[in-house]
Order: C-alpha cells, then sequence, then structure tokens
C-alpha cells in the first residue's frame, strides 16, 4: 500500500539555526500537506502543496512540492523556540483518497 | 479556520465498558471525517472514513465491531468503542474535511482528541 516516509525523526537545533524535514512517497501523489502538532496538542493544517515543482512560503516556512510529485520539504529559516512540536506531511494519492500520514519529525529547539 | 470540536476531552472507563466519542465540524459541512488513533511519540493511523449517510470505511486491522461510527449528519461524527479494554487507551483524534471541488479547496480540520484510558 501507499507509504510516507519522513526524515529526521528527530532534530535538535540551537535557535537561529535553520531545519529541514523530508517527506517521500512511494507513489505519486495528487498534494500533500503539512501539519504541525505541538507537545500535548492536535494536529494543525500548515499548508497544502497540488502543483509539481510548487513553492510556497509562510513567513519563515518554506515548502516545497517535488518535480515528481512524490517528494517534499519544509524548511524553516532561523528557528525560534515556538517552532517546537512536530511536522507531519500527509500525502493524498487521489483528490477523494483518505490522507496518510507520514511518521513525523519532532523538532527541538535549545534557547 | 475551520473548527473541529470533539468531546469528552478525556475519559476514563473501566475494562468492559462502551465509550461514545462526538466530533463536530462547527462552522461547515463535512461530508467526510476520518477518525485517527494516536499513540505517544507516533504518528496519526488512520481507523477509519467517515461519510455522511453510508457507513464507514475502515482501515485494514481495525474491527469495525469493537469501533462503530456512525456519521448522523454532516456536521457530527461519533466513535463508541465498545467492550473497551486497556489496550485501548490512547489519544482518538477525529478530523473533517472542507473540500470544496469548485475552488479545489481540500483541507483537514482537527479536532482537539480525546484521550481515552481504560483501567
Amino acid at each position: 500500500g501507499q507509504q510516507v516516509m519522513q526524515i529526521p525523526q528527530y532534530q535538535h537545533v540551537q535557535e537561529g539555526e535553520d531545519f529541514t524535514t523530508y517527506c517521500n512517497s512511494s507513489t505519486t501523489l495528487s498534494n500533500i500537506q503539512w501539519y504541525k502538532q505541538r507537545p500535548g496538542g492536535h494536529p494543525v493544517f500548515l499548508i497544502q502543496l497540488v502543483k509539481s515543482g510548487e513553492v510556497k512560503k509562510q513567513k519563515r516556512l518554506t515548502f516545497q512540492f517535488g518535480e515528481a510529485k512524490k517528494n517534499s520539504s519544509l524548511h524553516i529559516t532561523a528557528t525560534q523556540t515556538t517552532d517546537v512540536g512536530t511536522y507531519f506531511c500527509a500525502g493524498l494519492k487521489t483528490s477523494y483518497d483518505k490522507v496518510i500520514f507520514g511518521p513525523g519529525t519532532s523538532l527541538s529547539v535549545i534557547p | 479556520g475551520a473548527v473541529v470540536s470533539q468531546h469528552p476531552s478525556w475519559v476514563i472507563c473501566k475494562s468492559g465498558t462502551s465509550v461514545k466519542i462526538e466530533c463536530r465540524s462547527l462552522d461547515f459541512q463535512a461530508t467526510t471525517m476520518f477518525w485517527y488513533r494516536q499513540f505517544p511519540k507516533q504518528s496519526l493511523m488512520l481507523m477509519a472514513t467517515s461519510n455522511e449517510g453510508s457507513k464507514a470505511t475502515y482501515e485494514q486491522g481495525v474491527e469495525k465491531d469493537k469501533f462503530l461510527i456512525n456519521h448522523a449528519s454532516l456536521t457530527l461524527s461519533t466513535l463508541t468503542v465498545t467492550s473497551a479494554h486497556p489496550e485501548d487507551s490512547s489519544f482518538y483524534i477525529c478530523s473533517a474535511r472542507d473540500l470544496q471541488l469548485e475552488s479545489g479547496r481540500d483541507e483537514q480540520y482537527f479536532g482537539p482528541g480525546t484521550r481515552l484510558t481504560v483501567t
């Protein structure tokens, strides 16, 4: 079945450093979504990428969808302590399909 | 963003009893809701897809007679854990899908989750 993988599993960075998490799917995706879950909280939708090669920015966050629509990345510039949490990517094989979550990347930011 | 509520936020029950969890979309109609389970420090595992007015679709390995899902209206889905056992203790999260074909909008909004502890 469809699998969504993420690396790294954990990342510890010094405040101010950059951070990147990578997401890979075993199949071509219709779109990919990114979520952030703070410790003790629930997943919060960040963004959806639909087009091949698409790049979207949200302040210090840059999201990219690969040309083959099988991988994606989330890059955070100059991390802050408020960025702490687990970042999940989630892929859909078709527009009407269920969402399959990756295992997540847990980010710790050292002040 | 859209709001999804879940009730209760936490529940402790005795082994063998049943527990019902409600998921509501508060400001949009959701023809599709999803139920996930999340163990500590793990990802969300999809349990079932709930479609309004029809039977839920369960993922492989999820017992449909144990996890009863009812999507009675466009804003409410319920998950009932029947004859709960300690291994059912987990964090259950629902999400409601806001799918608008005309605009291409397709977003999921998650409820705050329900922590179930079975003693």
